[in-house]
């Protein structure tokens, strides 16, 4: 069974700072990534996804995230996160249509 | 375009009572569903899966069932609740085929008392 592995339970950063959430996954086979953010009090919601050609993908607001497949890693980055940032984010791997998701991260981030 | 309803948004049952919650899809046809439990500090915990009517694949054996009897209609069930189905459960959709995300509902607080 696959697994996913977010190593940073809590982050916290101050505006402008730059940001990188660790995710490793266990599958060994074709996968589809994604990485989710859950604005206090909102939906879950799909920040930005990988399946195939460039391994750097972009999505919304800035967000940016590497497929690395030897390190079976799909980091999350950003370069300059703003208060409006502070959320939870989740990792997610899909395969056979299913997504099996990290524990989450929980960045806080400080005016 | 697309919506997902889910009900009710919170919610406290007695142990040993009955659950039925429900979740809606508009504005599009056969989509794949799933029943999600979130706890606290954990990721999310895939409970139930559907590609189509009447066809449930259950991820983790427990107290709760499911059951989609119409195209766009999910539905998460117990007979009778433990204490240990108190959660957070999300139900979502994503389009069949193709590579797509998740689309979440906006969940439901089940406290079971």
């Amino acid at each position: 069974a696959q697994s996913v592995s977010q190593h940073n339970h809590h982050v916290i950063l101050s505006e402008a700072a730059s940001l990188e959430l660790g995710c490793n996954y266990s599958y060994g086979g074709t996968v589809n990534l994604f990485w989710y953010v859950q604005y206090p009090g909102q939906h879950l919601q799909l920040l930005l996804k990988y399946f195939s050609g460039d391994p750097l993908v972009k999505g919304i607001k800035g967000f940016e995230a590497e497929f690395i497949k030897s390190k079976f890693s799909f980091n999350l980055r950003k370069p300059s996160v703003q208060w409006s940032d502070t959320a939870e984010y989740f990792c997610a791997v899909t395969n056979a249509g299913k997504s099996t998701f990290g524990d989450g991260t929980t960045l806080t981030v400080k005016p | 375009s697309q919506t997902i309803h889910q009900w009710p948004a919170t919610l406290v049952q007695p142990v040993g009572s009955p659950l039925s919650l429900e979740c809606t899809v508009e504005g599009t046809s056969n989509p794949n569903l799933y029943w999600y439990r979130q706890a606290a500090g954990r990721g999310l915990q895939l409970l139930f899966y559907s590609v189509g009517i009447g066809q449930i694949s259950s991820e983790v054996p427990q107290n709760l069932s499911a059951s989609r009897p119409q195209d766009r209609q999910f539905i998460l069930s117990s007979k009778k609740l433990l204490l240990s189905d108190s959660g957070f459960y999300l139900c979502a959709w994503r389009q069949t085929g193709g590579n797509y995300g998740y689309t979440f509902g906006s969940g439901t607080r089940l406290t079971v008392v």
